[in-house]
């Protein structure tokens, strides 16, 4: 079943902070969050896995409640550059199969 | 330079017909994966294959089919079959599942 993110869109001035967070209803193995901007492929952001293992970019933070079947991804001290659609991706049984949430848009202003 | 390509870019085909996407990889990566994206929406995945000949149907397989004879490649065919093939298709792979998915540029196939 694909993962609920929330919030759907959210505006922020640069230099602002957003939280984007992704809900499973089923226990999770691991969690991938992509970045897309518009007509381009999604581009990696970071892994987390089941245990705590995290794998991705230095700048990006996220948080994995594997209790809560949750994860938040971390938008600090936002650049223009951070604008785009945020997805998490769900691996509920360890074979890698993706199910993707719906979105977050992020637009971030000068 | 590594990396995963996708061809062609745009792709248009008359209703009844079949039409096959090119997915090539060279990072020498075991997995690989199809997505299908609609506007405004997420990703789902049409079908997977974690290790050369062996392939597993995704979310929405229904009206495709994918062959996996060669580590680097993974086509993926729309058929006749598919009532609704108008879409952004992408590719992906990765070294296991535990690592990311890279992506290719991805084939916007239009149905007319």
């Amino acid at each position: 079943q694909q993962p609920v993110q929330s919030p759907q869109a959210v505006i922020l001035r640069e230099g602002e902070d957003a939280v984007i967070n992704c809900s499973s209803s089923k226990a999770l193995y691991s969690v991938h969050w992509y970045r897309q901007k518009h007509g381009e492929a999604p581009v990696f952001l970071m892994i987390l896995l089941k245990g705590g293992e995290q794998k991705g970019h230095e700048k990006i933070s996220a948080s994995f409640n594997e209790k809560k079947q949750q994860s938040s991804l971390y938008l600090t001290a936002s650049q223009l550059s951070y604008s785009g659609t945020y997805f998490c991706g769900t691996d509920t049984d360890s074979w890698g199969k993706l199910q993707f949430g719906a979105g977050t848009q992020v637009v971030v202003t000068p | 330079d590594g990396g995963i390509t996708q061809s062609p870019k745009y792709l248009f085909r008359k209703e009844g017909q079949n039409v096959t996407l090119s997915c090539e990889q060279n990072l020498n990566h075991d997995a690989m994966y199809w997505y299908r994206q609609d506007p405004g929406q997420g990703l789902r995945l049409i079908y997977y294959s974690q290790i050369v000949n062996d392939f597993q149907k995704g979310d929405i397989a229904e009206g495709y089919s994918v062959s996996r004879e060669k580590k680097e490649s993974f086509p993926l065919t729309v058929t006749s079959a598919q009532k609704n093939p108008t879409a952004f298709y992408l590719c992906a792979s990765s070294m296991t599942r535990d690592n990311e998915q890279f992506f290719g540029p991805g084939t916007r196939l239009t149905v007319l």
